[in-house]
């Protein structure tokens, strides 16, 4: 079963930090590019990082730029989030989501850039 | 970046109705935009990609249609198992990639 499952999520403190976990399974994780969505309570869905199959690309939404870093372990088939300096608005459940693009032993496909598979989500709560 | 409005922000609708959102770039784009639906408590999921393409396993009620800033989404006929959230989102100039701000869909 093609699976995502996230972990890490908890309570912080404003400027505290905190490690989010994706562990993929079901599919060869080295092929996808991967993502981070997020989503205040209440509130629409937000994109924020996506990484390159080999991590040698990375992109972020500009309102974590220099503070959130994505990376990834294709050896682990695991996805993180590392998040500094976290803030009230930073509060949302986290989704790791696979993208559509995908390379395989011949050729890499850049499109769609769709999430065709997204994990349970892990709550991520900024308060003092 | 380009901003994405969707419309309306909720809607109630009977069993059976056609049900429609819109959704508007704030700038001409190419067919790269995306449809997902997400039950309360749930993960979003892929419904349609690259504005009318369905996503495998989708019911056949759902498609989408739409050019240059202005895209539509549509339930032929709502069914019960229908009441959701619906996003679009856009991947025609990024990053960022961005989301519309959702639909809410009820049963009347």
């Amino acid at each position: 079963e093609v699976q995502l499952v996230e972990s890490g999520g908890g309570l912080v403190q404003p400027g505290g930090s905190l490690r989010l976990s994706c562990a993929a399974s079901g599919f060869t994780f080295s092929r996808y590019w991967m993502n981070w969505v997020r989503q205040a309570p209440g509130k629409g869905l937000e994109w924020v990082a996506n990484i390159k199959q080999d991590g040698s690309e990375k992109y972020y939404v500009d309102s974590v730029k220099g503070r959130f870093t994505i990376s990834r372990d294709n050896a682990k088939n695991s996805l993180d989030l590392q998040m500094n300096s976290l803030r009230a608005e930073d509060t949302a459940v986290y989704y790791c989501a696979r993208d559509r693009r995908y390379c395989s032993s011949t050729s890499c496909y850049v499109s769609p850039i769709a999430f065709d598979i997204w994990g349970q989500g892990t709550m991520v709560t900024v308060s003092s | 970046d380009i901003q994405m409005t969707q419309s309306p922000s909720s809607l109630s609708a009977s069993v059976g109705d056609r049900v429609t959102i819109t959704c508007q770039a704030s700038q001409d784009m190419s067919n790269n935009l995306n449809w997902y639906q997400q039950k309360p408590g749930k993960a979003p999921k892929l419904l349609i990609y690259d504005v009318s393409n369905l996503e495998t396993g989708v019911p056949s009620r759902f498609s989408g249609s739409g050019s240059g800033t202005d895209f539509t989404f549509t339930i032929s006929s709502l069914q019960p198992e229908d009441i959701a959230t619906y996003y679009c989102q856009q991947y025609d100039n990024l990053p960022p990639l961005t989301f519309g701000g959702g639909t809410k869909v009820e049963i009347k």
